[in-house]
This record gives C-alpha cells, sequence and structure tokens, in this order.
C-alpha cells in the first residue's frame, strides 16, 4: 500500500518564526488533505490539495504530484499554531504520523 | 448546525464487554467515516460509507462492525471489547473525493 512519511517529527520554534513541514508519498495519488489536531484533541481541516498551491492567510501549501511530495508552510507562527500536522492520502485517507509542533511565546 | 457529534466522549470497557460508539451528522453528506488514533499515531481507518445502506471496511475492521441506516447516523459497534481496542476514536464526514474531512471530538476509549 500507500506510505506517507512526514517531517520532521518534531519541531520547537518562537512565536513569529517560519516552518514547513514536509509529507513524502510512495505512489501518486488522488487525494491529499492537511490537518491541524490541537492541543485538546480536535481535527480541523487545513487544505485539500492534491496539486498545485493554495493559501488561506498564514498557512499555505504546495503538491508536487509528479514528485510525490507535499509541503506545509506556516508563517509568523502564533502560539495557537501548536499542535499535530497530519498529511493524509488517497482515497479514504492514508495518515502519516503527524509533525508535533510547538510555538513558544 | 452541530457538524459531527460522537458520543460518549469517555468511555472505560472491561474485556469481553461490548458497546456502540455513536456518530451522528447534520451536514447532510453522503460520506462518513470511523477512524482510530493511537498513541503518537496517525489515523487509521476502521470503515466508511458513501450513503445510508453502504458500508466497506477500511485498513482495520477486525472487532468492529457499523450500520448506516440514514444519513445522519453512524454507529460503530465493538464486540468482545479487547485492549488493543484502547484508542481514541474519530467519525468523520465529508461530500466525497474533492471535499474537506469534518471529525467530531471523539470518543476515548479504554478496554481494562
Amino acid at each position: 500500500g500507500i506510505q506517507v512519511e512526514q517531517s520532521p517529527p518534531d519541531l520547537i520554534l518562537q512565536e513569529g518564526a517560519n516552518s514547513t513541514l514536509r509529507c513524502n508519498f510512495s505512489d501518486s495519488v488522488n487525494n491529499l488533505q492537511w490537518f491541524h489536531q490541537n492541543p485538546w484533541g480536535q481535527l480541523i481541516n487545513l487544505f485539500y490539495i492534491p496539486s498545485g498551491t493554495k493559501q488561506n492567510g498564514r498557512l499555505s501549501a504546495t503538491t508536487v504530484a509528479t514528485e510525490r511530495y507535499s509541503l506545509l508552510y506556516i508563517s509568523s507562527s502564533q502560539t495557537t499554531d501548536s499542535g499535530v500536522y497530519f498529511c493524509a492520502v488517497h482515497g479514504q485517507l492514508i495518515w502519516g504520523a503527524g509533525t508535533k509542533l510547538i510555538i513558544k511565546p | 448546525n452541530a457538524g459531527v457529534t460522537q458520543t460518549p466522549k469517555f468511555r472505560i470497557l472491561k474485556i469481553g464487554q461490548s458497546m456502540t460508539l455513536q456518530c451522528t451528522q447534520d451536514m447532510n453528506h453522503n460520506y462518513m467515516y470511523w477512524y482510530r488514533q493511537d498513541p503518537g499515531m496517525g489515523l487509521k481507518l476502521i470503515y466508511y460509507s458513501v450513503g445510508a445502506g453502504i458500508t466497506d471496511k477500511g485498513e482495520v475492521p477486525n472487532g468492529y462492525n457499523v450500520s448506516r441506516s440514514t444519513t445522519e447516523d453512524f454507529p460503530l459497534r465493538l464486540e468482545l471489547a479487547a485492549p488493543s481496542q484502547t484508542s481514541v476514536y474519530f467519525c468523520a464526514t465529508g461530500g466525497g473525493r474533492g471535499s474537506p474531512l469534518h471529525f467530531g471530538n471523539g470518543t476515548r476509549l479504554t478496554v481494562t
């Protein structure tokens, strides 16, 4: 089956910093979504992005389907950005293990 | 508009007991999903449904059953609970491929 790898596994930044999270996948996919799980466990969809680039405020995402990776950019980080960021791909969604982001004030 | 509602929020079961996790959505979406999340891991798909009366297995269906008699409800049944089923269970709904998933707040289940 399709493998999904996310990097880095952990990231600690100061408030105001920028970050790039990466998602690699092992085969062609017809679906790719980024999610944020906040410290209380709630899951929020950030982007549906099987290809191309999208932006929503301080967050943007780019998927290069031919090279089998997606990037999530977070600019001017805030403490509320803390949590785990998941990439999920294909069909009914295969999930990576996530990147745990901690933003320090 | 509550979105996706899961009950209960927490539950402790003894080995061998059974229970039903409830999931209700008011978004009129055809697609509904049950995932489980083990500590430090991403989600794994248990079962999903593309509409009332239609269900299909996901990656980890063993030990679980589902039914979908209405668009709104998608209950997950655990028979003969085992410690390996200790996890957080999430229900989600979506409009199909190309639509974002909307999640409930989860049910934290412990089997001892």
